[in-house]
């Protein structure tokens, strides 16, 4: 079985400046995928950035990147320029890379509150 | 495209009671997975269901159960409620073609058991 930990329940930053939000995992699978969700106070579960397991180059999105770390089993990620619209509860999650279903596995989550 | 969504958005229920929930993919997805979100067990796997097909199943008793229609719409359905099942209930479709495994989610049901 898979496992999820943000170890940082709450985070707080200034407009205009850079957070980083940890996450590590546990799993004895080698082909999985990693995600990054953000649930702002609507609840709607939004996607941020994705990863794939056998890509050893780190993803970004515009403001979002992530610092994969595979061999330590780290998925942390980074955003620039913070914006108020960044405040949200942010979820990493786990899924294997099977034809058979799809299935994810999430953190405790780390809410982020971007001050002005 | 219309994304996912979920019906009713708000519920509420009395213990013993039973609760269907509804969920419509993105055109064209045929796997949809259920979540439940509580603050304190987080977001948990259901289940997912592709091509009327249950496929995968989460660790919750047998009064949680599902089935989706030839539409890809999607139920869940709870019977003899508990108060522990309060909680948000997310459904998330995906494309079983896409590589990276993208899951699509609604805006979810809360559902309130007294």
């Amino acid at each position: 079985a898979q496992t999820v930990t943000q170890s940082q329940p709450e985070m707080s930053v200034q407009e205009a400046e850079t957070v980083t939000l940890s996450c590590t995992y546990d799993t004895s699978e080698n082909n999985y995928y990693l995600f990054w969700y953000k649930q702002p106070p609507s609840r709607q579960m939004i996607l941020v950035i994705r990863q794939e397991a056998y890509k050893q180059q780190n993803a970004t999105e515009n403001r979002f990147s992530v610092n994969f770390q595979k061999a330590a089993k780290s998925f942390s990620l980074k955003i620039s320029d913070s914006q108020l619209g960044d405040t949200a509860m942010y979820f990493c999650a786990f899924m294997k890379r099977e034809t058979s279903g799809s299935r994810l596995t999430f953190g405790e989550g780390t809410q982020l509150t971007v001050n002005p | 495209k219309a994304g996912v969504t979920q019906t009713p958005r708000y519920l509420i229920k009395t213990r013993g009671q039973q609760v269907t929930l509804s969920c419509s993919p993105i055109s064209g997805h045929r796997s949809v997975s259920w979540y439940q979100q509580t603050p304190g067990q987080g977001l948990q796997f259901l289940f997912e269901y592709f091509s009327e097909t249950q496929r995968n199943k989460g660790n919750f008793p047998g009064r949680f159960s599902g089935r989706q229609f030839s539409n890809s719409r999607s139920e869940m359905n709870v019977s003899t409620l508990e108060l522990g099942d309060s909680a948000l209930y997310l459904c998330a479709s995906k494309n079983p073609g896409l590589l990276y495994n993208e899951q699509f989610f609604g805006p979810g049901t809360r559902l309130t058991v007294l």
